[in-house]
């Protein structure tokens, strides 16, 4: 069974600084791998995907995550923090059979003026 | 395109009453999925449907079910309502193509009383 983990239950960061947000997983065969975003009261943003190829993504609102696959991670990133970027970020992993998304439990960013 | 549209955005009901919930996917989409969300769970794969055919099921009581139309719209019927039915429910449509994305609506928001 495929299993998604954030350590993290909230990061703070200062505006203007880079941030980064973890995610390890676990999954039979090839995963893919997604990072949503949910502001309050709101569904799920999607924001970048890997499925194959370069380990590293650029997604979007700036956002890049690093695939590593002998770490079984992939950490979502942005360079410069906004504001604008504080709310919860999910990172998933669909099935071997491609159909279901098993979500991590979740990371509240904070990123502070 | 238009987005997920999920309907009604808010509801209260009681316990015991029965729900239904609606969720009209990106036109082309043929795939929709739905998912739980509590603060205690976080988000849980509830089913999914394809050319109005239950895919996959996820590990909810029968209570839960769903079905989906000849022009993709989905809804889900959650029958004797327990307070801990008390959720936000996500629909998430998907293209079949090399995207393997889901989009999702912004959610109903159900409080059982």
């Amino acid at each position: 069974a495929q299993s998604v983990a954030q350590p993290e239950d909230q990061v703070n960061v200062a505006e203007g600084n880079p941030l980064t947000v973890k995610c390890t997983y676990s999954v039979s065969g090839n995963p893919y791998l997604f990072w949503y975003v949910q502001y309050p009261n709101r569904g799920l943003q999607f924001l970048l995907k890997y499925i194959t190829g370069d380990n590293l993504v650029k997604g979007s609102y700036g956002f890049e995550a690093e695939f590593n696959k002998s770490q079984t991670s992939f950490h979502l990133k942005k360079p410069s923090a906004l504001v604008s970027d504080s709310a919860l970020y999910f990172c998933a992993v669909q099935d071997t059979g491609r159909r279901a998304l098993t979500f991590g439990s979740g990371t509240r960013l904070q990123v502070q003026p | 395109k238009a987005g997920v549209t999920q309907t009604p955005r808010y509801l209260i009901k009681t316990r015991g009453q029965q729900v239904t919930l609606s969720c009209s996917p990106i036109s082309g989409h043929r795939s929709v999925s739905w998912y739980q969300q509590t603060p205690g769970q976080g988000l849980q794969f509830l089913f999914e449907y394809f050319s109005e055919t239950q895919r996959n099921k996820g590990n909810f009581p029968g209570r839960f079910s769903g079905r989906q139309f000849s022009n993709s719209r989905s809804e889900m019927n959650v029958s004797t309502l327990e307070l801990g039915d008390s959720a936000l429910y996500l629909c998430a449509s998907r293209d079949r193509g090399h995207n393997y994305g889901y989009t999702f609506g912004s959610g109903t928001r159900l409080t059982v009383v």
